[in-house]
């Protein structure tokens, strides 16, 4: 299966910081996926990004295939912005493969 | 108000008991899944189902029974559990398999 790492695995920010979590994958990929998890356990979508750059409020992505790697901006981050971000990825026809997250920490 | 919808969200068993997961997607998507998710671990792909034909079956225990009988609907039946079951189990939907995927709110299975 297709390898897919986190960095960093654990982040602790003070209210108002900017951060940037990055996924790196191990073969080509043509879907990818950021989420958050809430503290109640929900997977919620942040980003359908298998190529270019979104954005999306206070949030913003970037996926560079060719170099098989997508980064994940936040900025001005929250309390609420607090839990853990997966990326996930996958090729045609097969299984989505997630990363063990980064545990993100905002502090007021 | 999301639109995929897992119950119970919360669940105590014990070893020797049956119980099912429900799992309801508003969506109109034609694939569903089943995920675990255990501490400190990625999320494990469990069933994967198409049109309500079951397409992939990640070497699960027995013990997991799934049932899908219709596309918007998927259950997971549970009997004889172990504790090293317990974990946080995930229902997804995607418009078509393995494309993009929205998640329930999970349910938090303890095996006592």
């Amino acid at each position: 299966g297709i390898q897919v790492e986190q960095s960093p695995p654990d982040l602790i920010l003070q209210e108002g910081a900017n951060s940037t979590l990055r996924c790196n994958f191990s073969d080509s990929v043509n879907n990818l996926q950021w989420f958050h998890q809430n503290p109640w356990g929900q997977l919620i979508n942040l980003f359908y990004i298998p190529s270019g750059t979104k954005q999306n409020g206070r949030l913003s992505a970037t996926t560079v295939a060719t170099e098989r790697y997508s980064l994940l901006y936040i900025s001005s981050s929250q309390t609420t912005d607090s839990g853990v971000y997966f990326c996930a990825v996958s090729n045609t026809g097969n299984q989505f493969y997630f990363g063990t997250g980064t545990s993100l920490t905002v502090i007021p | 108000e999301t639109g995929v919808t897992q119950t119970p969200r919360h669940l105590v068993m014990g070893m020797t008991n049956k119980k099912s997961l429900k799992c309801e997607q508003h969506l109109g998507h034609n694939a569903m899944y089943w995920y675990k998710q255990s501490a400190k671990k990625p999320l494990e792909l469990m069933f994967v189902y198409s049109l309500e034909e079951r397409v992939e079956n990640n070497s699960v225990p027995s013990r997991f029974s799934p049932e899908c009988p219709n596309s918007s609907h998927l259950f997971l039946h549970l009997h004889t559990l172990q504790p090293e079951d317990s974990a946080l189990y995930l229902c997804a939907s995607s418009p078509g398999v393995y494309t993009e995927a929205f998640f329930g709110q999970g349910t938090r299975l303890t095996v006592v």
